[in-house]
């Protein structure tokens, strides 16, 4: 069975700077796929960021970027020059290859508080 | 263009009702889900559709039935509903069994048991 951790509940950031949300994971399958979800109140799930448990390289997009250690099962994202429309909560998910059917795995989240 | 879209977005209703939420994605994705977001925030997987065949069949009871009409389809049927079924419950689809299993979600159906 996979698993996915986020240890922070709650965290808050002042606007313009930088904030990293953590995230562990547990998988016994060696070909994956891991995300981070953005969920503003509206509720809509917006995709951040995707990462190929295959690839080395860490993905970045625009001020989102992840630590991705494979050894280490921990996939943290990292937002920078933090805006006020990044609050939200955030969510961390797990899907591997070949069980794409099989849906995501997500975490408990992380509420992000943007303070003006 | 809606990619995922839902109806209703909100629905409330008694204990004992029937009730069916519908999904429809434009994406041309061969996959379909429903997801169960709880009062916690927390999202598990309930269902997945490849191709019009249930792939997957969490531990949600029978009185929740999905129904695929066509690959671009995916409604939800829950019998006899029950305080604990309100929820937020979310339609997603995804390219799989190509590209890299992302899922793209609906906005979500905010479901209210009385």
């Amino acid at each position: 069975a996979q698993t996915v951790t986020q240890s922070q509940p709650e965290m808050s950031v002042q606007e313009a700077e930088t904030v990293t949300l953590s995230c562990t994971y547990d998988t016994s399958e060696s070909d994956y796929y891991l995300f981070w979800y953005k969920q503003p109140p509206s509720r809509q799930m917006i995709l951040v960021i995707r990462q190929e448990a295959y690839k080395q390289q860490n993905a970045t997009e625009n001020r989102f970027s992840v630590n991705f250690q494979k050894a280490a099962k921990s996939f943290s994202l990292k937002i920078s020059d933090s805006q006020l429309g990044d609050a939200a909560m955030y969510f961390c998910a797990m899907g591997y290859s070949g069980g794409g059917a099989d849906g995501l795995t997500f975490g408990k989240g992380t509420h992000l508080i943007i303070q003006p | 263009d809606t990619a995922v879209s839902q109806t209703p977005k909100y629905l409330v209703t008694q204990m004992g009702n029937d009730k069916s939420i519908k999904c429809e994605q434009n994406l041309g994705h061969d996959t379909m889900y429903w997801y169960k977001q709880d009062s916690k925030k927390f999202l598990k997987i309930m269902f997945s559709y490849n191709n019009k065949e249930l792939i997957i069949n969490e531990t949600v009871p029978n009185r929740f039935s999905p129904k695929s009409p066509d690959k671009a389809h995916l409604n939800l049927h829950i019998n006899s509903l029950e305080l604990g079924d309100s929820a937020v419950y979310f339609c997603a689809s995804s390219p799989y069994p190509d590209s890299t299993y992302e899922q793209y979600f609906g906005p979500g159906t905010r479901l209210t048991v009385t």
